[in-house]
């Protein structure tokens, strides 16, 4: 079975600062592994994916995550953040191929302070 | 491309009423098809999915059921509505195990 489990409920940072939200993640098989965003009263984007190759992925709008495989985690990071970045994310694992569902974690709710 | 659509975008509905969601995929054929519910801080919650016309998977046993009666169309029902089944309700497609694709949602409320 799979399981995601996003650390922090809800993360607040400062216009500029780094942004970290964590994901680990627990698979049987090599996984491949999704950060999602939700604005209020919309349904989820696809910011970043990882399936294989490069283990550091660049998504929209200057999110980054890097697959770490010995610490069976998927951070999603962003350099500096903006006003516009304050939403709900999620980590979402599949084990790809013919298996059509994912696993999300719980969300983390990133609040964004001017 | 692709787009996926969901309506509609609210409804409040009395507890004891029957309940439709419909869910329409364009530019893609074949999809899989899912619902979730999101309740307040709760996450995401698979409902249903469906590879294929006529096939549906339940994922937790409960109040609701669904229909795939076309390729692209994925419905969402209840003959009875409880207080438990309000939440968000979104609708996702995917090309085999790939990313899934989010509708906009559709906000339910029972009272």
């Amino acid at each position: 079975a799979q399981s995601v489990t996003q650390l922090g409920s809800h993360v607040s940072v400062s216009e500029g600062a780094l942004v970290l939200l964590r994901c680990n993640y627990s698979s049987s098989v090599p996984p491949y592994l999704f950060w999602y965003v939700q604005y209020p009263n919309q349904g989820l984007q696809l910011l970043l994916k990882y399936t294989t190759g490069a283990t550091l992925v660049k998504g929209i709008n200057g999110f980054e995550a890097e697959f770490k495989k010995s610490e069976t985690s998927f951070h999603l990071t962003k350099p500096s953040a903006h006003m516009s970045d304050a939403a709900e994310y999620f980590c979402a694992v599949s084990r790809g191929g013919s298996n059509y569902k994912l696993t999300f974690g719980k969300g983390t709710l990133l609040t964004v302070n001017p | 491309s692709q787009t996926i659509h969901q309506w509609p975008a609210t409804l409040v509905q009395p507890v004891g009423s029957p309940l439709s969601l419909e869910c329409t995929v364009e530019g893609t054929s074949n999809p899989n098809l899912y619902w979730y519910r999101q309740a307040a801080g709760r996450g995401l919650q698979l409902l249903f999915y469906s590879v294929g016309i006529g096939q549906i998977s339940s994922e937790v046993p409960q109040n609701l059921s669904a229909s795939r009666p076309q390729d692209r169309q994925f419905i969402l029902s209840s003959k009875k509505l409880l207080l438990s089944d309000s939440g968000f309700y979104l609708c996702a497609w995917s090309a085999g195990g790939n990313e899934q694709f989010f509708g906009p949602g559709t906000r339910l409320t029972v009272l």
